[in-house]
């Protein structure tokens, strides 16, 4: 079955590092590959996508390009902000039958000042 | 506006009782899902309804019974609550059923916690 694979948390970094998350997937076919952010005691957001092989998706300075050979959409921010500190799920949404996302366990970001 | 909304944020329970969450959405999407969150942030599916048709029923406990009066509604009823179903659950929408393509949109979640 399909599954997602990130890499564990907490990440901790201090304000303007770079980022970087890794996203590993498994699936049949070419699933659609998103990022969501959850910021402490909120619900989920839609934080960008990629719907097909080497598309790169982007938003709020995060960006994650979907590789098909290593199977792979990993996140990346050039400089962090403090307000980016939340959880970040990797999810994929299969190529066939119904949809459901499937997500990765969560990578907790900490950016201190 | 909001998007996705749900009731209530909180909900605090005996085991055995029964319990309702509702979820109701805005966008004119015809899927609806709901999914849980457990302690340590892990997210599943649990149920999806097109069109107030279920499409998607993921091994869940026949304690758990969603219903969906309307596409518009989801709501989650929850028979016999144990101590294990306590967690975070996460109502969501897209506006397709299959293809892989559709962003899905989630409420804010609803904490339920069993004592």
């Amino acid at each position: 079955g399909n599954s997602v694979t990130q890499m564990e948390g907490p990440v901790t970094l201090s304000e303007e590092a770079f980022l970087t998350i890794n996203c590993t997937y498994t699936a049949t076919g070419y699933p659609s590959l998103f990022w969501y952010v959850q910021y402490p005691g909120e619900g989920l957001q839609l934080l960008l996508k990629a719907t097909k092989a080497d598309d790169k998706g982007s938003n709020k300075g995060f960006e994650a390009t979907y590789r098909k050979e290593t199977t792979s959409f990993h996140l990346e921010k050039g400089s962090v902000q403090v307000s980016d500190s939340a959880v970040y799920f990797c999810a994929l949404n299969g190529a066939t039958g119904f949809q459901k996302l499937v997500f990765g366990t969560g990578t907790r970001l900490l950016v201190s000042p | 506006d909001t998007a996705v909304s749900q009731t209530p944020k909180y909900l605090v329970t005996q085991m055995g009782n029964d319990k309702s969450i509702k979820c109701e959405q805005n966008l004119g999407h015809d899927t609806m899902y709901w999914y849980k969150q457990d302690s340590k942030k892990f997210l599943k599916i649990m149920f999806s309804y097109n069109n107030k048709e279920l499409i998607i029923n993921e091994t869940v406990p026949n304690r758990f019974s969603p219903k969906s009066p309307d596409k518009a509604h989801l709501n989650l009823h929850i028979n016999s609550l144990e101590l294990g179903d306590s967690a975070v659950y996460f109502c969501a929408s897209s506006q397709g059923t299959s293809g892989s393509t559709d962003t899905q949109y989630f409420g804010p979640g609803t904490r339920l916690t069993v004592l």
